[in-house]
């Protein structure tokens, strides 16, 4: 069983939906969440982090953690054809170094 | 947020050749650096944690002496694909850890990432 499980999609949606990413996890002792966008052929930018369980808002972007459930989400409200690109979650451990990614999930947001 | 940079952002060289790519952090120091590489439409696979002043550690099946890890001062950290092949064409990524205080605080930053192909 892979640390960590995310639908690769792709997923394509109208322009201005609500959109919902997903990641699960296996390792209880993960505390630190984030999310990253990549685009193609560049390095990922760290969109969201949160430290344990709760929601996280930063303007159309919205994180929630379900440690009891080892579930996190990505909302993105009133998507962008800016927002296309390939958004991967990652999670680690307090005081580890080694990050574990999902594999990534390609959104296209159709105009 | 803090700002990585890594050069080049392509590379194509010779089999037989090494290759040099540089990771720094611009606006913050960084004790740990990470090397990543990622193939085509798949997620991150860490190769090593670069550490200033000391050793890398690498991660299991990575082979040391053809990756070299250098990270001599707190805001450069370089790894140098020695004796590359065409198998070692891949997107190379670093990553620093910038850490603002507080266990609750240390995120990371990404570089724009290297594509390496090797003829």
């Amino acid at each position: 069983q892979k640390e960590v499980e995310q639908d690769p999609g792709p997923l394509s949606v109208p322009e201005g939906a609500i959109v919902s990413l997903n990641c699960t996890y296996s390792n209880s002792a993960f505390q630190y969440f984030m999310w990253y966008r990549q685009y193609s052929r560049k390095g990922p930018e760290l969109l969201m982090y949160t430290y344990s369980s709760g929601n996280k808002e930063d303007g159309r972007f919205t994180a929630q953690v379900d440690k009891s459930s080892k579930y996190i989400s990505l909302f993105i409200r009133d998507s962008q054809p800016s927002d296309s690109a390939t958004y991967l979650c990652a999670m680690r451990q307090t005081g580890a170094n080694n990050l574990f990614f999902g594999t990534g999930t390609r959104l296209t947001v159709i105009p | 947020g803090a700002v990585v940079s890594q050069h080049p952002s392509w590379v194509i060289c010779k089999s037989g050749t090494s290759v040099k790519i540089e990771c720094r952090s611009l606006d913050f120091q960084a004790t740990t650096m990470f090397w990543y590489r990622q193939f085509p439409k798949q997620s991150l696979m860490l190769m090593a944690t670069s550490n200033e002043g000391s050793k890398a550690t690498y991660e299991q099946g990575v082979e040391k002496d053809k990756f070299l890890i250098n990270h001599a001062s707190l805001t450069l950290s370089t790894l140098t694909v020695t004796s590359a092949h065409p198998e070692d064409s891949s997107f190379y990524i670093c990553s620093a850890r910038w850490e603002t205080g507080g266990i609750t605080n240390e995120k990371l930053f990404f570089g724009s990432g290297t594509q390496l192909s090797v003829l």
